[in-house]
């Protein structure tokens, strides 16, 4: 029972770099999110995902893309890495109904250089 | 928008109680949840109240109060391996309910 799963869980980028994080969730969620965390700043939220082709802006989606083409997956974007996009990433999913349950994935560590 | 506000910090010893405390600023809201995040792993889900009232999971309870804005993580009989760090989140209407805003979290270290 795999939940959420992201890939690479590590990744050293130089500056103006680009490179896609993967999520998969094995749960039929309809609600996919991507936060990252930095010391001191808890989670924020940089973009999320209502269901299947659908993707909506979070508190700090500056130098993200996100897609979700398949209701599984969820792929955060990164066009042009720059330092202030080191952080540790978390994908999160929830179920259906009224929840505030989120089952997270075990993050990505990125070091952009 | 939306704000929480939790301490960074708490200390207590093995055996006791704590509580760590959460208020918000949302414009709606849904429900507020509560998730344990050990050194460098994903955060795990404690409990969620949409309702006003305490809702007790073993060792664990959160209370909300929507007219104070305001809601508490109980921890009972406090054990060495809680000693971890305590995130609130908001769900809220921005987005139709689908949103989770985490506060930034406080640290718990209980001692001997």
């Amino acid at each position: 029972n795999a939940g959420v799963t992201q890939t690479p869980k590590f990744r050293v980028l130089k500056t103006g770099q680009s490179m896609t994080l993967l999520c998969a969730q094995d749960m039929n969620h309809e609600y996919m999110y991507w936060y990252r965390q930095d010391p001191g700043m808890g989670l924020r939220l940089i973009h999320y995902s209502v269901g299947e082709g659908t993707t909506a802006k979070g508190e700090v989606p500056d130098g993200y893309n996100v897609s979700r083409l398949k209701k599984q997956n969820f792929l955060l974007g990164l066009e042009s890495a720059a330092p202030s996009q080191t952080s540790v990433y978390f994908c999160a999913s929830r179920g259906p109904g009224d929840t505030g349950e989120l089952f997270f994935g075990e993050g990505s560590r990125l070091t952009v250089l | 928008g939306q704000s929480l506000e939790q301490p960074s910090e708490v200390t207590a010893v093995e055996g006791a109680i704590v509580q760590i405390n959460c208020t918000y600023q949302t414009s709606g809201f849904y429900g507020l949840s509560w998730y344990q995040q050990h050194d460098g792993g994903a955060p795990t889900f404690l409990s969620y109240n949409a309702l006003d009232g305490l809702e007790e999971t073993g060792r664990f309870s959160s209370f909300l109060s929507r007219s104070d804005s305001y809601g508490y993580l109980l921890l009972q009989e406090l054990q060495m391996k809680d000693s971890a760090s305590y995130f609130c989140a908001v769900r809220d209407a921005l987005g139709g309910g689908n949103k989770l805003t985490f506060g930034t979290g406080t640290q718990l270290k209980v001692e001997l």
